[in-house]
């Protein structure tokens, strides 16, 4: 079955730092890429997607590339504030007969120091 | 910009006793999720459907747990008795055709 695998945390930095949170993927099918970012007590907030290989997801800074040859999705921003800190999921929706449910890793936490 | 509604936010409970949760998911998406996120984990699907009815339920226990989406729109979901084990984040989200999943912000379930 579908499965996500992402680095664990918690990843510590300091403000202006560069953030890459890794994500592995293995999938049947071709799926969509996602990665969301929970905030405490907070339900999760689509942050970026990419749909195909190659494709660049970008927003707020952060980026991931869709890397099907290496199934890989890692996230990267090259310098986090303090309000960047939370948990990151990275996840994939693959289409099959019983619909297209999102398959998560287990989130990276991320804590930024001014 | 729209948003998923859900209540309530915090849920309180004793096992055995009975618990429900609403969702109100963006106006005209036909899709709808509930997941369940356990202290420190990813979210995982319990329950979807494609306007009222169900697509994918293999993952909920349905021996105490159950979920209705009776006019298409919004949906309940119900833990009936609730056990130790249940404590967690049940989150609803929503799809409007394409792939993309919109979140709630989750009721955060405790029982003791």
């Amino acid at each position: 079955g579908d499965s996500v695998t992402q680095m664990e945390g918690p990843v510590t930095l300091s403000e202006e730092a560069f953030l890459t949170i890794n994500c592995t993927y293995t999938a049947t099918g071709y799926p969509s890429l996602f990665w969301y970012v929970q905030y405490p007590g907070e339900g999760l907030q689509l942050l970026l997607k990419a749909t195909k290989a190659d494709d660049k997801g970008s927003n707020k800074g952060f980026e991931a590339t869709y890397r099907k040859e290496t199934t890989s999705f890692h996230l990267e921003k090259g310098s986090v504030q303090v309000s960047d800190s939370a948990v990151y999921f990275c996840a994939l929706s693959d289409w099959g007969a019983a619909g297209n449910k999102l398959t998560f890793g287990g989130g990276t936490r991320v804590l930024v120091k001014p | 910009e729209a948003e998923v509604a859900q209540s309530p936010r915090y849920k309180i409970t004793e096992k055995s006793q009975a618990v429900a949760f609403w969702c109100d998911p963006i106006s005209g998406h036909a899709t709808l999720y509930w997941y369940r996120q356990i202290l420190g984990q990813g979210p995982e699907l319990l329950v979807q459907f494609q306007d009222e009815s169900v697509v994918d339920d293999s993952q909920l226990p349905k021996d105490r747990f159950s979920a209705e989406r009776l006019k298409g729109v919004d949906s309940t979901l119900k833990i009936q008795p609730a056990e130790l084990g249940d404590s967690a984040m049940y989150l609803c989200a929503s799809g409007g055709g394409s792939d993309t999943q919109y979140f709630g912000p989750g009721t955060r379930l405790t029982v003791l």
